[in-house]
């Protein structure tokens, strides 16, 4: 199907953990963004792509690893999960950076 | 680097009248403004968007004004309806660079 896709939709980790949140897009978009939702702060960036091969820190890169080795994935690791980490994780395309951005369905990331 | 800020928190409106969503950005070389809706649960969705050479731009019910010198962009809503309810997010993109979004409105309108 063509779109933007996460997966999982829901995880429960344990502190310390590695976990990998993915997503995927067909649309051949250039720019991906993964962003943080947390009640009270809104949507939070956490990093950036404008092209394969080239990422760059958001608004709270802390904790997080990502990499895009392919323009249509976008793989989000937290490296040694902290329940300050338990949130909504949402990834989002879009074909330059001022233009519409599309989102992913998000993941409900759970950390005890 | 970029920061947006965005009023209210939330905001109570009846059924049919109108309401505003005020953002302020820090950045003056922004020239991208988005406006999301995200109704519960579900993801959010482009609504309305202006650029900077623009002061002004409706689709139907809904508009979106740019003050350039002010810094300062809002939403205007008329004629709301239940349907209207959700939270909504103003964001600012600084050229072809990463979007920041406010923290969010969380529109209730009552029937």
């Amino acid at each position: 199907d063509a779109g933007i896709t996460q997966s999982p939709r829901y995880k429960i980790t344990e502190t310390g953990r590695q976990v990998t949140l993915m997503c995927h897009q067909t649309w051949s978009h250039s720019y991906m963004f993964w962003y943080r939702q947390d009640l009270g702060h809104g949507l939070r960036l956490i990093y950036y792509s404008a092209a394969a091969d080239i990422t760059d820190k958001g608004e709270v890169p802390d904790g997080y690893v990502v990499s895009r080795s392919k323009t249509e994935n976008f793989p989000l690791t937290l490296e040694s999960a902290t329940r300050s980490q338990t949130s909504v994780y949402f990834c989002a395309s879009s074909d330059r950076g001022n233009t519409e951005a599309f989102f992913g369905q998000g993941t409900r990331l759970t950390v005890v | 680097g970029e920061n947006v800020e965005q009023h209210p928190s939330t905001l109570s409106v009846q059924e049919g009248d109108s309401a505003v969503i005020k953002c302020t950005y820090s950045d003056s070389a922004s020239n991208y403004f988005p406006w999301y809706k995200q109704e519960l649960g579900k993801r959010p969705q482009l609504i309305i968007d202006i650029r900077s050479n623009v002061g002004e731009k409706k689709d139907q019910r809904i508009a979106v004004t740019l003050n350039k010198t002010a810094k300062h962009f809002s939403l205007h809503i008329t004629e709301t309806q239940p349907e209207d309810s959700a939270v909504y997010f103003c964001a600012a993109s600084l050229n072809t660079d990463k979007l920041i979004f406010g923290t969010g409105t969380r529109l209730q309108v009552f029937p």
